[in-house]
């Protein structure tokens, strides 16, 4: 049973436009919200996390918008670039353990 | 600092084999997490290890297990290996106590049964 459903598979954005990914979950219990990105040959790297306690968290071009009440929460890459052409999985975890992953979304940034 | 490291890097067995994946933690970090990547799927989560004892295990069945060092590197066996085995294994680490789960994923170990 998959617990974090995660939309689109893949989209393509043009250099400079912005990419939204979405991911739904039904545990409540859950209370850290990571996203990670994973480059083709390589391990997922943390990208950004939130806590159910704000609504939106940002760092510098990456953002993300937590819906408690719906329970979704999404990515906005803003001025995406071509490094940023990427695999992202959104994730979710109970008392900072065990994290379950969403399927995954291939980001393609054309130049 | 170095990061999380695993070897092998690809390895192919055939069905019925037994196979052992290795991970070295980040430097300072005492916990250590394996994952399975299928194909185009988001990572799996089989066990934790903290001191050296297991800390929780997913959905997969007693012929994977594990085991942690003192230095805190670990390894993962899978015993009677499957086609379904086929996966990316992922191997992370992290510190417990640091008031987040944050996870350090090596490249990963590229598993084919055949």
């Amino acid at each position: 049973q998959q617990q974090v459903k995660q939309s689109p598979q893949s989209l393509i954005v043009q250099k400079g436009g912005i990419s939204i990914i979405n991911c739904a979950y039904e545990n409540t219990a859950f209370d850290y919200f990571p996203w990670y990105q994973q480059f083709p040959g390589k391990g997922p790297a943390l990208l950004i996390a939130i806590r159910p306690d704000v609504s939106e968290k940002k760092e510098g071009r990456f953002t993300i918008s937590f819906n408690k009440s719906a329970k979704q929460f999404s990515l906005h890459i803003m001025d995406s670039q071509p490094g940023d052409s990427a695999t992202y999985f959104c994730a979710a975890s109970k008392d900072d353990y065990k994290l379950s992953f969403g399927a995954g979304t291939t980001v393609t940034v054309r130049a | 600092e170095t990061g999380v490291t695993q070897s092998p890097t690809h390895l192919i067995k055939t069905r019925g084999q037994q196979v052992t994946l290795r991970c070295s933690s980040q430097s300072g970090h005492n916990t250590v997490s394996w994952y399975q990547q299928a194909l185009g799927q988001g990572p799996q989560f089989i066990f934790q290890y903290y001191r050296e004892e297991e800390n929780g295990r997913g959905n997969f069945p007693p012929r994977f297990s594990g085991l942690q060092f003192p230095n805190y590197s670990s390894e993962l066996n899978v015993n009677a290996l499957e086609l379904d085995d086929s996966a990316l294994y992922l191997c992370a680490s992290s510190w417990v106590g640091s008031g987040a789960n944050v996870l350090t994923f090596g490249a990963g170990s590229r598993l084919t049964v055949l």
